[in-house]
């Protein structure tokens, strides 16, 4: 089973869908999840940290779910400018050894007008 | 808005040369990364540093690579030679110690392309 598994993509959705992505990780020892979002050949760029009690972030909301292993991110009123790809990214790290991010495979998102 | 920067942004060389990737991280970060993305695939961990020490390294990063933080603020990813199937492009991360390194979001740099001929 992969470390950080999600949706394939791509999703093509028209300027104020809402869409949905979708993630599972294996390592339940996990101690920190996060959506990164990666614009083509540019680096990954924080978008939201994933919390427990499930977090909102204007346009953005994200999930976790601990029991199930499972991450998840909304977007709202989707814009053009939202294009890109979202990183699934679960830190396994530990206090002695210091923080690892696993990504996942990252599902592409293209907003049409 | 400090951001972490990496030089050069495109390297070129030939198998079996040696190469250096530099970056200079965040100023007040204490735990630096490095991490590499295969054209068409994830990104994937390196190696973790901290306290001029490796913390954690992945089964990539084999003994031909190595990292240093030679002075206070530059950290780099040698190459000592190169393969083909080491071309990629390669981020530097740095995190601060707020929470601790697995809770604290890790910043990264724009990345240095490495293509190996």
């Amino acid at each position: 089973r992969k470390e950080v598994e999600q949706d394939p993509g791509p999703f093509n959705v028209p300027e104020g869908a809402t869409v949905a992505f979708n993630c599972t990780y294996s390592n339940s020892a996990s101690q920190s999840f996060f959506w990164y979002r990666q614009d083509c050949r540019k680096e990954p760029k924080l978008l939201m940290s994933v919390y427990s009690s499930g977090n909102e972030d204007g346009r953005f909301t994200a999930q976790l779910n601990r029991a199930s292993q499972y991450i998840s991110l909304l977007i709202r009123d989707s814009k053009l400018s939202d294009s890109a790809t979202y990183l699934c990214v679960v830190n396994t790290g530990s206090y002695n050894q210091g923080g690892k991010l696993i990504f996942g495979q990252g599902t592409e998102l293209s907003v049409k007008p | 808005e400090p951001e972490v920067t990496q030089t050069p942004s495109h390297q070129v060389t030939q198998m079996g040369q040696e190469v250096i990737l530099r970056c200079v991280p965040i100023s007040n970060h204490l735990y630096f990364y490095w991490y590499r993305q295969i054209l068409g695939q994830k990104v994937e961990f390196l190696v973790s540093f901290y306290n001029n020490e490796i913390s954690e390294k992945s089964e990539i990063f084999d003994d031909q690579f190595s990292v240093e933080r030679p002075d206070g603020s530059n950290f780099t990813l040698k190459i000592r030679s190169t393969k083909l199937e080491d071309s990629a492009m390669y981020f530097c991360a740095s995190s601060e110690p707020s929470g601790g390194p697995f809770t604290d979001t890790q910043y990264f740099g724009p990345g240095t392309r490495l293509t190996v001929l």
